[in-house]
């Protein structure tokens, strides 16, 4: 069971606008620790997303978006693309002295 | 440009050990450059990631409940190598196993591209 909590899968049609939440607790996100994604294709290792919440390392094209509230984090994905079919995990600092991630959201692409 | 390549996998027996090693090249692996420090995440087949062991630039370490006692990580400053030494392995230990390279605000901004470990009789 992991530390954060993230719906197992999400859907949608090419151009469409999805999100996928990350909720966590006072121990973690709500203690005001940084919030990451990583993607994840198939037999590849994960590659970072969105670090720092809502930032964007060089070369992620801007339609992935990240954002905090509290206890909780969302990252969006907009003008969806066969490519974005992929699993996507957050992650983020746990005050038990560990990074914690979430159990991982599939994403597919109808 | 920071790379990391893992080995050391493969399969061993329940209560078995093997050792993990992760070369890197474009930093060191003692290198407290913007505050990076090594980790070793798993992903056991079809599951998500954990975060299994970290060595800090300082020198301590964590490590997971479900490895603690029995995995330990260390690292090599001359060989910009890092190690995991894993003994009394079990089934539920199977797993991909990921060197990574961490910011000081978490982040995982570099992967290897893993090493499965697989213990079965």
């Amino acid at each position: 069971q992991s530390v954060l909590t993230q719906p197992p899968s999400v859907s949608g049609a090419p151009g469409q606008r999805v999100t996928i939440s990350c909720t966590g607790t006072s121990s973690n996100i709500g203690a005001g620790y940084d919030v990451h994604w990583y993607q994840q294709l198939p037999g590849t290792a994960p590659k970072l997303l969105i670090y720092g919440n809502r930032n964007r390392p060089s070369g992620v094209p801007d339609r992935f978006s990240g954002s905090k509230s509290g206890t909780s984090a969302s990252l969006a994905i907009t003008g969806l693309q066969a490519e974005d079919e992929a699993d996507y995990y957050c992650q983020s600092y746990d005050s038990s002295l560990s990074g914690v991630f979430g159990g991982g959201t599939k994403l597919t692409v109808l | 440009e920071v790379q990391l390549v893992e080995s050391g996998g493969g399969l061993v027996q329940p209560g078995g050990s093997l050792r993990l090693s992760c070369a890197a090249s474009g930093f060191t692996v003692s290198s407290n450059y913007m505050n990076w420090y090594m980790s070793w995440v798993r992903q056991a087949p079809g599951k998500g990631l954990e975060w299994v062991s970290v060595i800090y630039s300082g020198g301590s370490t964590y490590y997971a409940d479900s490895v603690k006692g029995r995995f330990t990580i260390s690292r090599n400053n001359s060989k910009s190598t890092l190690y995991l030494q894993m003994n009394n392995l079990r089934v539920e230990d199977t797993a991909v196993y990921y060197c990574a390279s961490v910011r000081g605000d978490s982040r995982i901004d570099n992967w290897g591209q893993g090493t499965l470990v697989t213990v079965s009789s």
